[in-house]
């Protein structure tokens, strides 16, 4: 199947900074890619909408001053996370469609633990 | 919107038996429906999916069946081994999102 990178795997940061996780399409191209956010024990939330060229589209709720999507290229799209603070220490992960529609196969990252201390 | 709900949310077996989970949603439009496995501390990975033209599919032990009608589509592990202890996450997407359950963990004792 498709593979999709994220770096880093895990990151830990003081509170006040900012971290910038990236997500990676290896072997196709992602016109879209989405950002999730994932607590211990639950299911996947969806942040955004990553699209290429254009601005991200955030679900209702997630600040998007908060989490900056940049979807640079046809293979990155970047998620900030500014000003961290210990609530948002999370699992985020991102997934890419494999082909043209937006919702087509989705393929996961691995991953990023954020922890905020 | 589209609501998806799964069962049960945990799940033990004997290594070799076998494991259901089973999964509604409620919008009709939803046609795709995959089905992952996520190992802990990483990202969820695809096992299987069904569209909504096909009622079966099946994949050496791992299948998964679709009623339209019902609204429900299930996973089917079969001789579980004690690899296959995951949490299990299936999906339901209209064509513009995806829509998670709440998961299942699957816990396959030796």
């Amino acid at each position: 199947g498709a593979v999709v990178s994220q770096h880093p795997s895990w990151v830990i940061c003081k509170s006040g900074t900012s971290v910038k996780i990236e997500c990676r399409s290896l072997d196709f191209q992602a016109t879209t890619m989405f950002w999730y956010r994932q607590f211990p024990k639950q299911s996947l939330m969806l942040m955004a909408t990553s699209n290429e060229g254009s601005k991200a589209t955030y679900e209702q709720g997630v600040e998007k001053d908060k989490f900056l999507i940049n979807h640079a290229s046809l293979t990155l799209s970047t998620l900030t996370v500014t000003s961290a603070h210990p609530e948002d220490s999370s699992f985020y992960i991102c997934s890419a469609p494999a082909a043209q529609r937006s919702t087509d196969t989705q393929y996961f990252g691995p991953g990023t633990r954020l922890t905020v201390l | 919107g589209e609501n998806v709900e799964q069962h049960p949310s945990t799940l033990s077996v004997q290594e070799g038996d076998s494991a259901v989970i089973k999964c509604t949603y409620s919008d009709s439009a939803s046609n795709y429906f995959p089905w992952y496995k996520q190992e802990l501390g990483k990202g969820p990975q695809l096992i299987i999916d069904i569209r909504s033209n096909v009622g079966e599919k099946k994949d050496q032990r791992i299948a998964v069946t679709l009623n339209k009608t019902a609204k429900h589509f299930s996973l089917h592990i079969t001789e579980t081994q004690p690899e296959d202890s995951a949490v299990y996450f299936c999906a339901a997407s209209n064509g513009n999102q995806f829509y998670f359950g709440t998961g299942t963990s699957l816990t396959v004792i030796p």
